[in-house]
C-alpha cells in the first residue's frame, strides 16, 4: 500500500461548487502538505501543518482552506471552486527529525477541474 | 526572498546523447538543502537527490550526477548515456530555514528523450 494517498485521484466539479480533497499518510509524519501544480510554474505551497495544532498558510492560500484531522489526515477544501482552481494538487509529508533538510513524500495527486 | 530558477523549460535529446539540466537558487541563508525531483508521465514524484550547503562534492549514482557550485549558485543534474526512460519533468527545490522549513520548487525542466 502506498504511503500517502489521495482521495479523490481525479475530480471534475462545477464554479462555486464545494470540494474536499483528502490525503492520509502511514508514514508517522508530523508534517504536512499541500501544494498545487500548474503548467510552468511548479509546484506551489497552499497550506502547511508541522502538528496536529499547527496550520499556516503557504503561498497561495486564498481560496482555499484546511483541517488536519489527526496526525495522519490532512485535508484541503475549496469553498467555492472557481475555474482558475483547475490544477493538479499534491499533498505531501515530511519527518519532523532533520529539520530543513528532510526529503518530502508525495502522494499520487488528484487532478481537480472546475467548469 | 528564496527563489528557484530552472531556464530550461523544455529539453529533447536523442536517446544516449548527454543532458544537463540547469538550476540556480536564491537564498540569504548559508544553511540550506538542494533537492531533485523527477516526474515521469505517470505523475508522481520521485525523489532523487538531497544537498546540503555545507557539502559540495559532486555525487554520481549511476548515470545520474550532480554538479553543486556555491560560488555560481548553481546546482545542475546531468544525465548521461539519456534513455526513453528518463523522460519526464525534472524539480529542483531549495529548503531554508529563512521559509519556514519548507520547499521552493523550480518550475521544472520538461525532459525528453527521443528513440
Amino acid at each position: 500500500d502506498a504511503d500517502v494517498t489521495q482521495t479523490p485521484r481525479n475530480r471534475i466539479t462545477k464554479t462555486g461548487k464545494r470540494i474536499m480533497l483528502e490525503c492520509s499518510q502511514t508514514k508517522g509524519h508530523d508534517r504536512m502538505y499541500w501544494y498545487r501544480q500548474d503548467p510552468g510554474l511548479g509546484l506551489r505551497l497552499i497550506y502547511y501543518s508541522f502538528d496536529v495544532k499547527d496550520i499556516n498558510k503557504g503561498e497561495i492560500s486564498d481560496g482555499y482552506s484546511v483541517s488536519r484531522q489527526a496526525q495522519a489526515k490532512f485535508s484541503l477544501s475549496l469553498e467555492s471552486a472557481i475555474p482558475n482552481q483547475t490544477a493538479l494538487y499534491f499533498c505531501a509529508t515530511s519527518d519532523l527529525t532533520g529539520g530543513i533538510g528532510n526529503e518530502q513524500f508525495f502522494g499520487p495527486g488528484t487532478r481537480l477541474t472546475v467548469l | 526572498a528564496q527563489k528557484v530558477t530552472q531556464a530550461q523549460t523544455e529539453i529533447s535529446v536523442v536517446e544516449k546523447e548527454d543532458v544537463t539540466l540547469d538550476c540556480v537558487y536564491e537564498t540569504r541563508d548559508t544553511t540550506y538543502y538542494l533537492f531533485w525531483y523527477k516526474q515521469p508521465p505517470s505523475g508522481e514524484l520521485v525523489f532523487l537527490i538531497r544537498r546540503n550547503s555545507f557539502d559540495e562534492q559532486n555525487e554520481i549514482s549511476g548515470r545520474y550526477s550532480w554538479n553543486f557550485q556555491k560560488s555560481t549558485s548553481s546546482f545542475n543534474f546531468t544525465i548521461t548515456a539519456s534513455q526513453v526512460v528518463d523522460s519526464a519533468v525534472y524539480f529542483c527545490a531549495l529548503s531554508d530555514l529563512n521559509y519556514g522549513q519548507n520547499f521552493v520548487f523550480g518550475p521544472g525542466t520538461r525532459l525528453s528523450v527521443l528513440p
